[in-house]
């Protein structure tokens, strides 16, 4: 079965800082991996993905994400945190080998960001 | 805006009154999708709803009801709700088949408030 695991609820960083954000996940197939940010009552909003190709991927925002097969993970990174990164951000993973009626992604539980200025 | 259109953005209701929530997408998707969002839960996959089928059902209680008349609008219905039913309710589309086009596009959501 996929999973996804976001070991920290919880990440602080300083302003201007580099910032982590970790992702590890489990399918049978070949992953296909999002990363989405959501702030305050507001819906998700897609920041980057991986499907296939350099495994170094950029998205959105400044932030980029590395996928590393052998650790099955997907860390997202940002070179420099603004107090503005502060929000929920959220590791998706759907299986590639699995054929399904829908897209069926499974998301982690989140990560709170707090960028501390 | 993000293409997937939420509203009303905040509704109260009591346990006996009947609502609905509407979602509209205007990206030419496929795929819709209901989630609940409980505060420290994780996101909760309701329904899923293929080329104006539903296709998934996650064990949701009979007083929630969907509807999805075309591609572009979903409903959520609303009736006899519990207050354990407050959350924030987010519509996603995807555009399914293609894994270059994979992702969901969420709307913002309506914050339900049962009193």
């Amino acid at each position: 079965a996929q999973s996804v695991a976001q070991p920290e609820d919880q990440v602080n960083v300083a302003e201007g800082n580099p910032l982590t954000v970790k992702c590890t996940y489990s399918v049978s197939g070949n992953p296909y991996l999002f990363w989405y940010v959501q702030y305050p009552n507001r819906g998700l909003q897609f920041l980057l993905k991986y499907i296939t190709g350099d495994n170094l991927v950029k998205g959105s925002y400044g932030f980029e994400a590395e996928f590393n097969k052998s650790q099955t993970s997907f860390h997202l990174k940002k070179p420099s945190a603004l107090v503005s990164d502060s929000a929920l951000y959220f590791c998706a993973v759907r299986d590639g080998k699995k054929k399904t009626s829908y897209d069926k992604v499974i998301f982690g539980p989140g990560t709170s960001l707090s960028v501390i200025p | 805006e993000t293409g997937v259109t939420q509203t009303p953005r905040h509704l109260v209701m009591g346990m006996t009154n009947k609502k609905s929530l509407k979602c509209e997408q205007h990206l030419g998707h496929n795929a819709m999708y209901w989630y609940k969002q409980s505060a420290k839960k994780p996101l909760e996959l309701m329904f899923v709803y293929n080329f104006k089928e539903q296709t998934e059902n996650n064990s949701v209680p009979s007083r929630f009801s969907p509807e999805c008349p075309n591609s572009s609008h979903l409903f959520l219905h609303l009736h006899t709700l519990q207050p354990e039913d407050s959350a924030l309710y987010l519509c996603a589309s995807s555009q399914w088949g293609d894994p270059q086009t994979y992702g969901y596009t969420f709307g913002s959501g309506t914050r339900l408030t049962v009193v």
